[in-house]
């Protein structure tokens, strides 16, 4: 059975940082470019980041170009994103995606 | 980057009836590979997404045979040919052709 679940979420003052990890099995990881997207409170989806099948092709979506950092780790099947210089407008629901499979999210507040 | 619009943005429906969401790009996604990274995503209250159709009309496992993918280079259609209250939730479209982007949603409503 695949499994994705993230964590890390919590709540962080504005101009913090946070990472979060994404722990997968149940799949070849090793197969699939890897995406972070988020979901701000009763808003949509926004695709945030992806990643290679070797870690060294990142993209990111303008708004958190700087100041986020995904990477990943085949040995441990595991995808990260560091959040750095955090803004309220972050705040949202953050999922880990590979192929067809979604994770349960982690939940990143940006707040004083 | 690449613009998905959803049409409509609600859509009341009748158990029992079909109904038909529309997904348009601002620029084909005909991948250099010869695939269109073009999935559908339901999401139910409450509920993180989960994709129903990949790759324009792949129907992803456990997925029921009433939900039914079509289109090709920017123009892509959801359908669910009888629709039932557990599908109550909102539809997104996403590429995955360059980079990424969504649609801004679907909501269906009984």
């Amino acid at each position: 059975e695949v499994h994705l679940v993230e964590s890390g979420g919590s709540l962080v003052q504005p101009g913090g940082s946070l990472r979060l990890s994404c722990a997968a099995s149940g799949f070849t990881f090793t197969k699939y470019w890897m995406n972070w997207v988020r979901q701000a409170p009763g808003k949509g989806l926004e695709w945030v980041a992806n990643v290679n099948q070797d870690g060294r092709g990142k993209y990111y979506v303008d708004s958190v170009k700087g100041r986020f950092i995904i990477s990943r780790d085949n040995v441990k099947n595991s995808l990260y994103l560091q959040m750095d210089s955090l803004r309220a407008e972050d705040t949202a629901i953050y999922y880990c995606a590979g192929g067809e499979y979604w994770g349960q999210g982690t939940l990143v507040i940006v707040s004083s | 980057d690449i613009v998905m619009t959803q049409t409509p943005l609600s859509s009341p429906v009748t158990l029992g009836q079909p109904a038909s969401i529309s997904c348009r790009s601002s620029q084909s996604l005909v991948h250099s590979d010869g695939n269109t990274y073009l999935s559908w995503l339901q999401q139910r209250p409450g509920q993180p997404p989960r994709v129903l159709i990949y790759k324009v009309s792949n129907r992803f496992s456990g997925v029921p045979d009433r939900f039914s993918g079509s289109g090709a280079g920017t123009d892509f259609t959801l359908k669910i040919s009888r629709v039932e209250a557990e599908d109550v939730g909102i539809y997104y479209c996403m590429q995955a052709t360059l980079l990424g982007s969504f649609g801004q949603g679907t909501k269906l409503e009984i």
